[in-house]
């Protein structure tokens, strides 16, 4: 299985800060048709897990554009332009490029 | 507004069974793919199975295959999980999601607890 790779496993930010998550792959996630099956989830306390992002880069329907995704291959990360309260849970990649679908460990956003 | 109503969950025996169902509404059900991911307490996200538009072709995990079984009624728009032979292991809250190929998995329930223990 495609293992996933995620840091920092915790994360402190305070509000307004930027800051970034990384996702490495133990393979390509280039897919043979060209799309790289990639996506970003948000799991606020309590709540299921939201995607933000798809195929690497897109913005979910209603996902704030501080929400920004970007990589290739191997490596992608994850980047909030501006931290707000609302930001703090956990954040998980997925990979659907190879079977089966796999998720990274996750990192804690946490709220200085 | 896209709704998945997950029910069914419980504590239960090692060894016996239990049925998951998903409440679909908001969309066109039988146009998607759909699928189930789980947590165990305090852990991460892992895919269980999905199933096609029809329920022509299933997928699994290998740590569930032989024992879980997804299905749909199309008709009822609802997802189901069979879950036979439960192991202490499949312990975890069950999200039903819709599945697309270029948007990924849609979660929108709050999922529902399965506890396998004696």
């Amino acid at each position: 299985d495609v293992v996933l790779t995620q840091t920092p496993s915790i994360l402190s930010a305070t509000i307004g800060q930027s800051v970034s998550i990384s996702c490495r792959s133990s393979q390509s996630l280039l897919d043979s048709d060209g799309n790289t099956y990639l996506y970003w989830f948000l799991q606020r306390p309590g709540q299921s897990p939201q995607r933000l992002i798809y195929l690497v880069s897109n913005l979910g329907s209603g996902v704030p554009n501080r929400f920004s995704g970007s990589g290739s291959g191997t490596d992608f990360t994850l980047k909030i332009s501006g931290v707000e309260a609302e930001d703090l849970g956990v954040y998980y990649c997925m990979q659907a490029t190879h079977a089966p679908f796999t998720f990274g460990s996750g990192t804690k956003l946490e709220i200085k | 507004e896209v709704q998945l109503v997950e029910s069914g969950g419980g504590l239960v025996q090692p060894g016996r069974s239990l049925k998951l169902s998903c409440a679909a509404s908001g969309f066109t059900f039988s146009n998607y793919d759909m699928a189930w991911v789980r947590q165990a307490p305090t852990k991460g996200l892992e895919w269980v199975a999905s199933i096609s538009t029809g329920g022509g072709n299933t997928y699994y995990r290998d740590s569930v295959k032989g024992r879980f079984t997804i299905s749909r009624d199309n008709a009822k728009s609802t997802l189901y999980l069979q879950m036979d032979s439960l192991r202490s292991e499949d312990t975890a809250t069950y999200y039903c999601a819709r599945q697309s190929v270029y948007y990924g998995l849609l979660l929108r329930g709050q999922g529902v607890m399965v506890t396998v223990s004696s």
